[in-house]
């Protein structure tokens, strides 16, 4: 089946630590895009990319990092430096950038900081 | 910067009609889409319309636009408790060359057997 696929499903992490977040598709879509959902506040863009080996910062893209190194792979990760990393992360892909092409998306990792 | 905004929550007896309201700011809106997220789950999308286009019809689902009041609203006839979701509605817009989609707050809908 085609689709987007993100792991873990759920996540732990202790202060001080890097995380990193899967996102898969196999929906051969050049856009992919990290969300990150806080309740009330609907989603936020932490990093795009428009095709392999190019990504651009979203709104919130500060204690994160991102890499294309492959079409159907964009992983997220969370980095030490990012102040309050607990929230649901969403990754979604879509056919081009530039075009107004549907979001699709994964289930989704909730990470949590203890 | 551009803005979409929703009210956060809304209650329904099963079987009435939901109205799910939604206000935009940027004009040049291409696509208007209504996603639904059901708890725990990533988003699905339900419909979307034509910036001009006025209304779009979809089984159970009608999409109003009025552009001159940047107003988006989802109506979901005879709702059912399965319909129990947060609905975002979402703006495409360019940017820097790129067209981008910006995200309501959701509005979190709860239908009452």
């Amino acid at each position: 089946d085609g689709g987007i696929t993100q792991s873990p499903k759920y996540l732990f992490r202790k202060e001080g630590q890097n995380v990193t977040l899967s996102c898969e598709q196999n929906l051969n879509h050049d856009a992919m895009y990290w969300y990150r959902q806080d309740p009330g506040q609907g989603l936020r863009l932490i990093y795009y990319s428009q095709i392999v080996n190019d990504f651009q910062k979203g709104d919130i893209a500060e204690g994160y990092s991102v890499s294309r190194e492959k079409k159907e792979s964009f992983p997220l990760t969370v980095t030490s430096a990012q102040k309050n990393p607990t929230a649901f992360y969403l990754c979604a892909s879509s056919n081009r950038i530039t075009s107004t092409d549907t979001q699709y998306f994964g289930p989704g990792t909730r990470l949590t900081v203890l | 910067g551009e803005d979409v905004e929703q009210s956060l929550f809304l209650s329904v007896r099963e079987g009435d009609s939901s109205v799910i309201n939604c206000t935009y700011t940027d004009s040049s809106s291409t696509y208007l889409y209504w996603y639904k997220q059901e708890p725990g789950a990533g988003l699905q999308l339900l419909t979307y319309i034509f910036s001009n286009m006025d209304m779009k019809q979809d089984q159970r689902l009608t999409v109003l636009l009025n552009k001159k009041d940047k107003h988006l609203s989802l109506r979901i006839a005879d709702t059912q408790t399965g319909d129990s979701a947060i609905y975002f509605c979402a703006e495409t817009y360019s940017s820097g060359g790129y067209q981008k989609v910006t995200f309501g707050t959701g509005t979190k809908l709860q239908v009452i057997p």
